[in-house]
């Protein structure tokens, strides 16, 4: 998916458990993002990034954190999984920022987890 | 709070169709609004993207178009094939802090050989 990979692709887990997922991309993009896909809602913005140790909070942050160490990798990190978390999971980058109206989102493939 | 709602929810067309996708928001202060398409188990690819000041962009069998004003946006896919199917997203990107882009359920596709 142009340079940009996501790991694990598929996780089960138990409730309560910590999860980490990873988004790591080759084409240096400043902006980074993570998404959750769920019927009857679309997706919908976890956090995002725009530059190393730069993140902020998105529409559905609420259990969720994410650090950004360097530019290639933007970790997700569910602290105690919950079984509203069970979701697919996007992660997607961009060179531009919103204000620049040219943000061309490039998606990864997406990991998907279920929390038993 | 921004709104974007996709109509009809899921098509059936058969093959050599002309069609067309809705996408509808509800607060036009946008940056830009993007059309999306997302094959069953995969990430989401961008098709076209269209800014504010723009009208619409086109892109081989594919022409999308913006009316800021009263918030709708038409993607329009020329003689329709059956790798057309999929879903089709539109996603508006707004200045509210911590949104970005927001996305519409999507239509899901179905051309029929």
């Amino acid at each position: 998916d142009a340079g940009i990979t996501q790991s694990p692709r598929h996780k089960v887990t138990e409730t309560g458990t910590p999860v980490t997922l990873r988004c790591h991309q080759t084409e240096n993009h400043r902006y980074m993002y993570w998404y959750r896909q769920d019927p009857g809602h679309g997706l919908r913005l976890i956090h995002y990034s725009y530059g190393v140790k730069d993140t902020d909070k998105g529409e559905v942050s609420d259990g969720y954190s994410v650090s950004r160490s360097k530019t290639e990798d933007f970790l997700l990190t569910l602290e105690s999984a919950t079984s509203s978390q069970t979701s697919v999971y996007f992660c997607a980058i961009s060179d531009l920022g919103p204000d620049s109206g040219a943000n061309v989102l490039t998606f990864g493939a997406g990991s998907r987890l279920t929390v038993l | 709070k921004q709104e974007v709602t996709q109509i009809p929810a899921a098509l059936s067309v058969p093959e050599g169709e002309n069609l067309v996708l809705n996408c509808s928001f509800t607060d036009s202060a946008i940056y830009n609004l993007q059309w999306f398409r997302q094959d069953p188990g995969k990430g989401l690819t961008s098709l076209l993207l269209i800014q504010s000041s723009q009208r619409e962009q086109t892109s081989g069998r594919l022409n999308a178009s913006l009316d800021k004003s009263s918030g709708r946006s038409t993607l329009y896919i020329a003689a329709s094939q059956p790798g057309d199917s999929a879903t089709y997203l539109c996603a508006v990107c707004t200045p509210y802090a911590g949104n970005m882009l927001t996305f519409g359920g999507g239509t899901r596709l179905m051309v029929k050989p």
